[in-house]
């Protein structure tokens, strides 16, 4: 069964407007990550938060962590084109194991 | 640094058919995973080594062994192939078990027919 659960399943905006995704999860986690992937490639890391940490920036991204909610959202600020992929969380849990979610498609249209 | 590799990219085979996917990691990671990929669904974990020497199962092992010839090398088989093991096949590798990132290869594309 998968850990994390995006929401929304895909997202359409325009060049320059905000993309926001958001995670959910069910059990305790040591750390949440978010990952991109572009059609047909691997992954690629994009940002680790720890589970002792509530925000975390990186570029244009914003990522925020609510324990409480068991729930993590990726802000993308002022999105490009090249912005277009896949996006995955993935929460490591006791044991190290790293479970993804089903991902959230994002379209940049130019 | 080439980083994670993996081999073959593409395959088909017939049902009952084996083989085996090669993995390779040129960055000294202690840790080394496998992952299944299938339409509409994140990645879920098929085998997993948190370092030389030892390997444990993930969310979906049925169908699959792995051995982890060495430190750089990670490699995923398939005994006798089944239709439902259609799917992407990546691979990927850390620096230690939990807690940092990991470094996916390309993708093995894998049919079973």
């Amino acid at each position: 069964s998968q850990q994390g659960e995006e929401d929304p399943q895909a997202l359409s905006i325009q060049e320059g407007e905000n993309a926001t995704m958001n995670c959910s999860y069910k059990t305790s986690i040591n750390n949440l990550q978010w990952y991109r992937q572009n059609s047909g490639r691997g992954l690629v890391h994009l940002i680790l938060i720890r589970s002792n940490e509530r925000e975390k920036h990186s570029g244009r991204l914003r990522v925020t962590l609510d324990t409480s909610k068991k729930s993590s959202s990726l802000l993308i600020t002022a999105s490009r084109a090249a912005d277009t992929a896949s996006y995955f969380c993935a929460t490591e849990n006791e044991g190290f194991k790293t479970i993804f979610g089903a991902g959230t498609r994002l379209f940049v249209k130019a | 640094n080439a980083g994670v590799t993996q081999t073959p990219k593409f395959q088909v085979l017939k049902t009952g058919q084996s083989m085996t996917l090669q993995c390779a990691q040129d960055m000294n990671h202690n840790s080394m995973y496998w992952y299944r990929q299938d339409p509409g669904m994140g990645l879920r974990l098929i085998y997993y080594s948190a370092s030389e020497g030892t390997t444990d199962k993930g969310e979906v092992p049925n169908g699959y062994n792995v051995s982890r010839l060495n430190k750089r090398e990670f490699s995923l088989r398939l005994e006798s192939a089944a239709p439902s093991q259609t799917s992407v096949y990546f691979c990927a590798s850390s620096v230690i078990p939990g807690g940092t990132e990991a470094f996916f290869g390309q993708g093995t594309r894998l049919t079973v027919v």
